[in-house]
């Protein structure tokens, strides 16, 4: 199956920071990317829908100031968590969607720890 | 927004056991997927259905895209020990967006 890889995979930061994660596709074209969040003992939940050369959609709820995505190629995008707090602390999960076949493949996340 | 319900919640059986989860939504799904997570990974992709009636298989795993298009059901049979992990169901709704049930874990005691 196709790779996804993010980077870092675990992150510690103070509060009032700024964090960047990426997402790569290796093998495949992603013209549309998603981030997910999720807490412990719970369910993927999406954050927001990327698109190549577009501005993301962001789900309800989601505060677009303080989670910047950025989609800059078919490859490859970034999730910037600004100013973390406590509260922002999850595993942050992204996928993406092979143009080809549409099949939505996942990373191996990103363990963001906000002290 | 949509949810799909996804039962049980938890399963804890013996190892050599068949495994039955499934997932009800009250709203039509295009697709079903089912995923497995391992701890501090993301989602592998294990059965991804396409046409309401389908049923596919994946070693000893199978999956139905029910008939009505709101429901689908995951086996797994004769249970080994890395078998162990979360299950999600997931869909794509009519709007094409990716929505993931809550999940099933399963422990299974060798």
């Amino acid at each position: 199956g196709a790779v996804v890889s993010q980077h870092p995979s675990r992150v510690i930061c103070k509060s009032g920071t700024s964090v960047k994660i990426e997402c790569r596709s290796l093998d495949f074209q992603a013209t549309t990317m998603f981030w997910y969040r999720q807490f412990p003992k719970q369910s993927l939940m999406l954050m927001a829908t990327s698109n190549e050369g577009s501005k993301a959609t962001y789900e309800q709820g989601v505060e677009k100031d303080k989670f910047l995505i950025n989609h800059a190629s078919l490859t490859l995008s970034t999730l910037t968590v600004t100013s973390a707090h406590p509260e922002d602390s999850s595993f942050y999960i992204c996928s993406g969607r092979d143009t080809l076949t549409d099949t939505q493949y996942f990373g191996p996340g990103t363990r963001l720890t906000v002290l | 927004g949509q949810q799909l319900n996804q039962s049980p919640q938890s399963m804890f059986i013996q190892e050599g056991e068949d495994v039955s989860m499934n997932c009800t939504s009250s709203s039509i799904f295009n697709t079903w997927l089912w995923y497995k997570q391992d701890p501090g990974e993301g989602p592998v992709l294990l059965i991804a259905l396409y046409k309401a009636g389908e049923l596919t298989s994946n070693g000893r795993l199978t999956a139905q895209f029910g008939i009505t298009r709101k429901d689908s059901f995951l086996n797994i049979s004769a249970s080994i020990p890395s078998d162990v992990g979360i299950y999600f169901c997931a869909g794509h709704d009519q709007g094409g967006k990716l929505i993931f049930g809550q999940g099933t874990e399963l422990s299974v005691k060798p």
